[in-house]
């Protein structure tokens, strides 16, 4: 089956700056790509998302990039806010079910 | 849009108790539904998956006949937790999918279950 490890399982950054979360597959047929953002107790809410036909795809300040060869996508959050403080989760699909990543823990520091 | 109610959000009871959780897609027919258990820090493990008027696909290591689901209609699926003991106690999630595998799940709010 599918396997998605996503890397770091922690992320600290300063208010405005960058984050990068990456994450790869091992399932060549997955085509289909979220992020879920989850906040404490709370339901996993759809950020982003990425189909296999698509190189890079961007929404305000969150885009996600996605290399098919190399079997890894990621997650950029730019010009970070205290509201973004929660996990991430990337998942992949290949048509059946969502495969989920263990999940970043994001601190942006005030 | 896209909008899936899960009840009820938190359930206390006691050690044997059977437990019904109900998820609902409020505005679009949800072709398939899938629930999810969840431990504290940890990611969502998917259990079961179930489409409309079909038995459900149970994961790997679940029990069926400890967790019920029923999938009667487009838009309402049900997970029975049978005879609660406390190791099942723990945050349940569902989801709801319309079409094909590569369209998005939208979760429901969950239930935090805790047996006593």
């Amino acid at each position: 089956g599918e396997n998605v490890e996503q890397h770091p399982s922690t992320l600290s950054v300063q208010e405005g700056d960058s984050a990068v979360i990456k994450c790869t597959y091992s399932d060549s047929a997955s085509n289909y790509f979220p992020w879920y953002k989850q906040e404490l107790g709370k339901r996993p809410q759809l950020i982003i998302d990425i189909r296999s036909n698509v190189g890079e795809k961007k929404d305000q300040r969150i885009a996600v990039t996605l290399n098919k060869t190399a079997k890894h996508f990621s997650l950029h959050i730019t010009e970070t806010q205290p509201e973004d403080s929660a996990v991430y989760f990337c998942a992949a699909s290949n048509d059946y079910k969502l495969s989920f990543g263990a999940g970043t823990t994001v601190t942006v520091r005030a | 849009g896209a909008v899936v109610s899960q009840h009820p959000s938190r359930v206390i009871c006691k050690s044997g108790t059977s437990v019904k959780i109900e998820c609902r897609s409020l505005d679009f027919q949800a072709t398939t539904m899938f629930w999810y258990r969840q431990f504290p820090k940890q990611s969502l493990m998917l259990m079961a998956t179930s489409n409309e008027g079909s038995k459900a696909t149970y994961e790997q290591g679940v029990e069926k006949d400890k967790f019920l689901i029923n999938h009667a209609s487009l838009t309402l699926s049900t997970l029975t937790v049978t005879s609660a003991h406390p190791e099942d106690s723990s945050f349940y999630i569902c989801s709801a999918r319309a079409g094909t595998g590569g369209q998005p799940q939208h979760f429901g709010d969950g239930t935090r279950l805790s047996i006593l």
